[in-house]
């Protein structure tokens, strides 16, 4: 069965410095989505991409983060700097239309 | 604002009691409804989803779900649970994007 990939699995920064996630989504899905879940709460959305376009950014704070998917295939979530608030479950997951969206197992992030 | 509201924050039920867990949306127009399932320490996995069509929605696992458009709901059901079925519960809406509801813990005693 396809899978999201995201990479690392696990990353432990101090505040103020820059982090960086990575997903590669399923192959020809065009949507993919970037959340951050935070224990006991639900996902939240930060950044849906139309293909290379993003399509909802509403919710990503854009003074430190930033997302980009420039071949409209694999995709990168920044943080910089990162701050103490940041520590969460940074998800990515990938849809054909709007079928439902397949996840990937997510980044843990601990800022210390 | 759109939203999505789970009643329930934490469940516990007895195996096989049955389930139900609500979930509402303040989504006008078009949308398309999903129940997610996060097994300890596993990533979100789609237990079912409703498009169109019949408003009773059968998923994975004896899952099933009602599509009640007047009441704006999307409440999950189970006839039996088991153990197994411990798990964090999401519900979600798709208009033009994916959003969440908090979510409700299922705790289920053997």
């Amino acid at each position: 069965e396809a899978e999201v990939a995201q990479s690392p699995r696990y990353k432990i920064t101090e505040k103020s410095q820059a982090v960086a996630f990575w997903c590669d989504p399923i192959s020809g899905h065009a949507t993919l989505y970037w959340y951050r879940q935070i224990l006991g709460q639900g996902p939240e959305l930060l950044v849906q991409f139309q293909d290379e376009s993003v399509v909802d950014d509403s919710q990503l704070p854009k003074d430190r983060f930033s997302a980009e998917r420039l071949k409209g295939v694999d995709s990168t979530l920044k943080i910089q700097p990162a701050e103490l608030g940041d520590s969460a479950m940074y998800l990515c997951a990938s849809s054909l239309g709007s079928t439902g969206a397949t996840f990937g197992s997510g980044t843990r992030l601990t800022v210390v | 604002a759109q939203s999505v509201s789970q009643h329930n924050h934490h469940v516990i039920l007895s195996e096989a009691a049955s389930l139900e867990l609500g979930c509402n949306y303040s989504y006008g127009g078009t949308v398309n409804l999903f129940w997610y399932v996060q097994y300890p320490g596993q990533h979100l996995q789609l237990l079912l989803k409703y498009f169109s069509g019949d408003p009773l929605v059968k998923g994975i696992k004896g899952f099933e779900a009602e599509f009640i458009k007047s009441k704006f709901s999307f409440n999950l059901r189970k006839p039996s649970v088991q153990w197994s079925d411990t798990a964090e519960y999401f519900c979600a809406v798709n208009n033009n994007d994916m959003r969440f509801g908090a979510g409700t813990r299922l705790t289920v005693k053997p």
